[in-house]
């Protein structure tokens, strides 16, 4: 199965900070990444798809980028809507695995 | 507007079984294939099964493939799990989620979630 390894757990950051997470498979999986929000008590929502393509409807300061097997979410400019869990997932190869998640707490 | 409705859920004994169901509408349901995912209390999400558009290809992840079977009725626009053997980490969450049409693809849309609680 492919292992995806998801840092950093939790990270801590204000209000207008920019902030990284990133997301490492155990081999090559580019481009079929996808990066999810999920608030307590809720679904997932898509955010990142293939890496690095915007969902509709997500704001702008949220990218995706790739270099090898190494994936990074950018948030630009934290919101205060965006304190949540983030998810990283593969659909390269069944069966599909989520990385651990990085909650992005209110520092 | 897509909408995902799961239901099914409920307390069940270890060595039980049960079926939950997802309700789909706001899209051409047999064009995308389907899955099921799960998140046990205060733990990470982990994907359980898939199907293809047509019901004709199904996957599963090894910690519930022969006791979980994933179906759909197009006709009736259903997607279905039947979970049997059920165990105590079997507990979680479970959400249906839309898919794509093709080869890869991610997973677009999400139900709320029904709860399924494996204990005695």
């Amino acid at each position: 199965d492919i292992q995806m390894t998801q840092s950093p757990s939790t990270l801590s950051a204000s209000v207008g900070d920019r902030v990284a997470i990133t997301c490492r498979a155990s081999q090559k999986i580019s481009p079929w990444l996808a990066w999810y929000q999920q608030k307590p008590g809720k679904a997932p929502k898509l955010l990142i798809y293939d890496a690095s393509s915007l969902q509709s409807g997500v704001p702008s300061r949220f990218s995706g980028s790739e270099s090898g097997t190494e994936f990074t979410l950018t948030i630009n400019s934290l919101q205060s809507d965006d304190f949540a869990t983030y998810y990283c997932q593969q659909y390269d190869t069944y069966p599909w695995t989520f990385g651990q998640g990085t909650r992005v707490e209110n520092k | 507007e897509v909408q995902l409705l799961e239901s099914g859920g409920d307390l069940v004994q270890p060595g039980g079984s049960l079926r939950l169901s997802c309700a789909v509408s706001g899209f051409t349901f047999y064009s995308y294939a389907m899955n099921w995912v799960r998140q046990a209390p205060g733990k990470g999400l982990e994907w359980v099964s898939a199907i293809s558009g047509s019901g004709d290809k199904t996957y599963y992840a090894d910690s519930v493939k022969g006791r979980f079977t994933i179906s759909r009725d197009n006709s009736k626009r259903m997607l279905y799990l039947q979970m049997n053997s059920l165990r105590g980490e079997d507990t979680a969450v479970y959400f249906c989620a839309k898919g794509g049409s093709g080869t890869y693809y991610n997973l677009w849309d999400w139900g709320q979630g029904t709860l399924v609680t494996v204990s005695s």
